[in-house]
């Protein structure tokens, strides 16, 4: 399985900021998905991170909002951009690829929003 | 469109006993399913998986599933359950169209409490 690695681990911003989030594969892979996830609840999908083209977005989710780089096959990042207090979450990186059927997810980014 | 439930938002149970944590699900043409485990502050971790073959899968830490076709469930087992194995746990199909290929809809999770 892949070892996926995210950064930060957990951060405060304030209102208002935008936060980066980096995620990057110890091996490539064909797709990389980005969700979201309230404590203690389920998954939402925020989208597919396309290599070499712009990311496919869920329905409620835009690129302004939440731009997203895939510049090659092991690393993607999430910007969280002019971020509110609704936005604090765990944001969660996940990979598969063409050799296996499960996703395999990253240790997530734990963020609050002030 | 694909779908899982989870009719279960926590399961109790003792150590030592059997547990069963519940899925069913609701798929367009065969269905590919996946139990993960999230352990507090940690990102999800894959358990187990059926594509085809056997009903009984058996998956990481002496989990189990069993498919049921007919009942469209797939329930995650346990025959002893450990403390260590409180957690929470998704179901998640994925989605085989052409459309959406290889998205996961997960199940709304169930809190496994094991007490000693």
């Amino acid at each position: 399985s892949a070892v996926i690695s995210q950064k930060p681990s957990r951060d405060i911003c304030q209102r208002g900021t935008s936060l980066t989030i980096q995620c990057q594969v110890d091996s490539q892979v064909t797709m990389m998905f980005w969700y979201r996830q309230q404590p203690g609840q389920s998954l939402t999908l925020i989208a597919t991170a396309n290599q070499g083209s712009e990311a496919t977005y869920e329905s409620g989710f835009v690129i302004d909002k939440f731009p997203i780089s895939r510049p090659n096959l092991t690393f993607s990042t999430l910007t969280v951009s002019n971020m509110s207090p609704e936005d604090s979450s765990i944001y969660l990186c996940s990979v598969s690829d063409k050799f296996n059927n499960e996703q395999f997810f990253g240790p997530g980014t734990r963020l609050t929003v002030l | 469109a694909q779908s899982v439930a989870q009719p279960e938002d926590q399961v109790n149970v003792a150590e030592g006993n059997p547990l069963t944590v519940k899925c069913t699900y609701s798929v367009s043409g065969n269905p590919y399913l996946f139990w993960y485990v999230q352990y507090p502050n940690r990102g999800l971790q894959f358990l187990l998986k059926y594509i085809t073959g056997d009903n009984l899968v058996k998956g990481s830490y002496g989990f189990e599933a069993e498919f049921n076709k007919s009942q469209t469930s797939f329930h995650l087992k346990k025959p002893s359950a450990l403390v260590s194995d409180s957690a929470l746990y998704f179901c998640a199909v994925r989605d085989m169209s052409l459309d959406n290929f290889n998205k996961f809809y997960f199940g709304s999770g169930t809190k496994l409490n094991v007490k000693p």
